[in-house]
């Protein structure tokens, strides 16, 4: 149980355009979703939050009209990156937290970003 | 100073032995500590998951909350090459959902 699925796992894109990445949680309804990005050899970095049906909730520094973020259900999230250029390359992981009392959170597998 | 310190390593030690990875914190308010290993490339995967004090064991896995130290601790018993990745410690405040993520441990067995 508990899976998280990401999608595409690896894109490449030229530099002004704009790319979207699923999050989908397989087994369970996540009431809320987490987006992350990772450096290499760096920890995790929270980007934003997401609870289905609301806006999401941009970490400080994070900007919230390049990185738009849909959370349109209980198991999709969808991550935007708009106008995307070459700094925007980034690994880019979501989480989703199951409702109720559990704090943990189930990682996706992640999407590797690479804009030209 | 980081509201989560830890060791990045990296940490070799040889097939069989009992690895220690720990990580530390300054907010008292953590209640929920989690444990995720990453291997390189793809997302965390959960391993273990503790709620406020005590120990916690899973096969070859235990994890330890000491909180009046603001301490925690991953045991890895009879490790293996498998188990070379990055250890990533997470806490979070029942106040809130966010995760806070320790740099994570690089750990290899050796054959």
């Amino acid at each position: 149980g508990a899976v998280v699925s990401q999608h595409p796992s690896r894109v490449i894109c030229k530099s002004g355009t704009s790319v979207k990445i699923e999050c989908r949680s397989l087994d369970f309804q996540a009431t809320t979703m987490f987006w992350y990005r990772q450096f290499p050899k760096q920890s995790l970095m929270l980007m934003a939050t997401s609870n289905e049906g609301s806006k999401a909730t941009y970490e400080q520094g994070v900007e919230k009209d390049k990185f738009l973020i849909n959370h349109a259900s209980l198991t999709l999230s969808t991550l935007t990156v708009t106008s995307a250029h070459p700094e925007d390359s980034s690994f880019y992981i979501c989480s989703a937290r199951p409702g109720g009392d559990q704090e943990t959170q189930y990682f996706g597998p992640g999407t590797r970003l690479l804009v030209l | 100073q980081k509201e989560v310190e830890q060791d990045p390593g990296p940490l070799s030690v040889p097939e069989g032995a009992i690895v220690s990875l720990n990580c530390t914190y300054s907010n008292s308010a953590f209640q929920y500590f989690m444990w995720y290993r990453q291997y390189s490339r793809k997302g965390p995967e959960l391993l273990m998951y503790t709620y406020s004090s005590g120990n916690k064991e899973d096969g070859r896995f235990t994890a330890q909350v000491d909180k009046s130290s603001k301490y925690i601790s991953l045991f890895i018993r009879d490790s293996q090459p498998s188990d070379s990745a990055t250890y990533l410690c997470a806490m979070s405040a029942r106040s809130s959902y966010k995760l806070i993520f320790g740099s994570g441990t690089r750990l290899l067995v050796r054959p």
